[in-house]
């Protein structure tokens, strides 16, 4: 069974630190994305990581993809209470069905 | 440039009822994908749509169904509904049906009551 696991599934993390969230995938896939939802709204693309090795930073936050360990991260830098979100890494399938399949999901609260 | 819209935003329907939710994808898009997103949950895939042909199936009953317009634009219909169908239903549009990013509408809001 196909599955992408985030850790922590809640993140409470005080203004001006650093923290990183995981995402691992079982199965073999060289894309890999990272939304962004607020509460009962859509999806926000954050970034897209298309190989091994790949590195985006935007702001705060940075993306990284290692499709050799299955494990990309999303590290924020000092922390700010607009990233306060719920994030979602996904992978991207793509073996005769075309789908993402999302991870559970990181709720962080930035406290001021 | 208009993304990806969806109609209804939110919807309140009666167990048993059917609804119909709609999706019109970015311009020049041909690939139309619905998720269904639970509270608490990460989206998950329930119809691939591309070039009018459904590409993808999730695990999802056949109360399910879809279908893919001329221009693209898409319908989600779901029969005798449930409680548990109460999510939001997030459609996403791709220029092709493979290897290329996903861009997602703001949803519907399904309540079944």
């Amino acid at each position: 069974e196909l599955k992408v696991e985030q850790n922590p599934l809640f993140l409470s993390m005080q203004e001006g630190k650093n923290y990183t969230i995981y995402c691992n995938y079982s199965t073999t896939s060289d894309r890999l994305y990272w939304y962004r939802q607020d509460p009962g709204k859509s999806l926000e693309s954050l970034f897209v990581l298309l190989s091994n090795g790949a590195v985006k930073q935007e702001g705060r936050l940075m993306a990284s993809l290692d499709t050799k360990a299955r494990l990309s991260t999303l590290h924020i830098t000092a922390a700010v209470h607009d990233l306060s979100a719920t994030y979602f890494c996904a992978v991207d399938i793509a073996s005769g069905t075309y789908k993402y399949i999302f991870g559970t999901g990181t709720r962080l609260k930035v406290l001021a | 440039d208009a993304g990806v819209t969806q109609s209804p935003t939110h919807l309140i329907k009666t167990r048993g009822q059917h609804v119909t939710l709609r999706c019109s994808p970015i311009s020049g898009h041909k690939s139309v994908s619905w998720y269904q997103q639970v509270l608490g949950q990460g989206p998950q895939f329930i119809f691939q749509y591309y070039e009018k042909e459904e590409r993808g199936r999730g695990n999802f009953p056949d109360r399910f169904s879809a279908r893919q317009f001329p221009n693209y634009s898409s319908e989600l219909n779901v029969n005798a509904l449930l409680l548990g169908d109460s999510a939001l239903y997030l459609c996403a549009s791709s220029f092709t049906a493979m290897n290329t990013e996903a861009f997602f509408g703001q949803g519907t809001r399904l309540t079944v009551v």
